[in-house]
């Protein structure tokens, strides 16, 4: 079951903050975040475990909230290098990794 | 350390035709998995591989088959290619099987244009 990702595009000017959100309709054991720049290969953010644990990377941090089996994915005082395409990935009790279909960012000075 | 290495980087192939695309994990990785890329479509999860096994499959016909070599290499066969299969082929290693602990490293994808 490929989870949802929204909004599907973002555009901001330096220094503004967004949040990108995941949502599944199965139970998840863990979602991953994956940030893909034009014509690069998709990079990893982080890993979010069950225990809605908040993990953060620089100035990008994200939750998970088991319950509501959904993610969000904060990008704090936003830089041009964060533009790109960015997925979540989840696992369910299928043992498979499925990512969303990507929500694109765009950051403009 | 040498990053995941996808070959050929670009095919261009004929409809019915077929095309096996080539996977070299990072040193020491024993999963490989693959996932189709297509605009709007996101990364659609094809199968993983580990310890030479399949592990997981996603939702693809039987056109789409895969194998992986004792020393963790993989490829990825698609028969009887049709238009629809045009797409961006990315293939990601890591250590352990794809899971909660285990980040995936992804090659730079097989560019296939089916004609």
């Amino acid at each position: 079951q490929q989870p949802v990702q929204s909004p599907q595009a973002v555009i901001l000017r330096e220094g503004e903050d967004a949040v990108i959100n995941c949502s599944s309709s199965k139970a998840l054991y863990s979602v991953h975040w994956y940030r893909q720049k034009h014509g690069e290969a998709p990079v990893f953010l982080m890993i979010l475990l069950k225990g809605g644990e908040q993990k953060g990377h620089d100035k990008i941090s994200a939750s998970f909230n088991e319950k509501k089996q959904q993610s969000s994915l904060y990008l704090t005082a936003s830089q041009l290098s964060y533009s790109g395409t960015y997925f979540c990935g989840t696992e369910d009790d299928t043992d498979k990794l499925i990512f969303g279909t990507g929500t694109r960012l765009q950051v403009f000075p | 350390k040498a990053g995941v290495t996808q070959t050929p980087r670009y095919l261009i192939k004929t409809r019915g035709q077929q095309v096996t695309l080539s996977c070299s994990p990072i040193s020491g990785h024993r999963s490989v998995s693959w996932y189709q890329q297509t605009p709007g479509q996101g990364l659609q999860f094809l199968f993983e591989y580990f310890s030479e096994t399949q592990r997981n499959k996603g939702n693809f016909p039987g056109r789409f088959s895969g194998r992986q070599f004792s020393n963790s290499r993989s490829e990825m066969n698609v028969s009887t290619l049709e238009l629809g299969d045009s797409a961006l082929y990315l293939c990601a290693s890591s250590l352990e099987l794809a899971g909660p602990y285990n980040e995936q490293f992804f090659g730079p994808g097989t560019r296939l244009t089916v004609l």
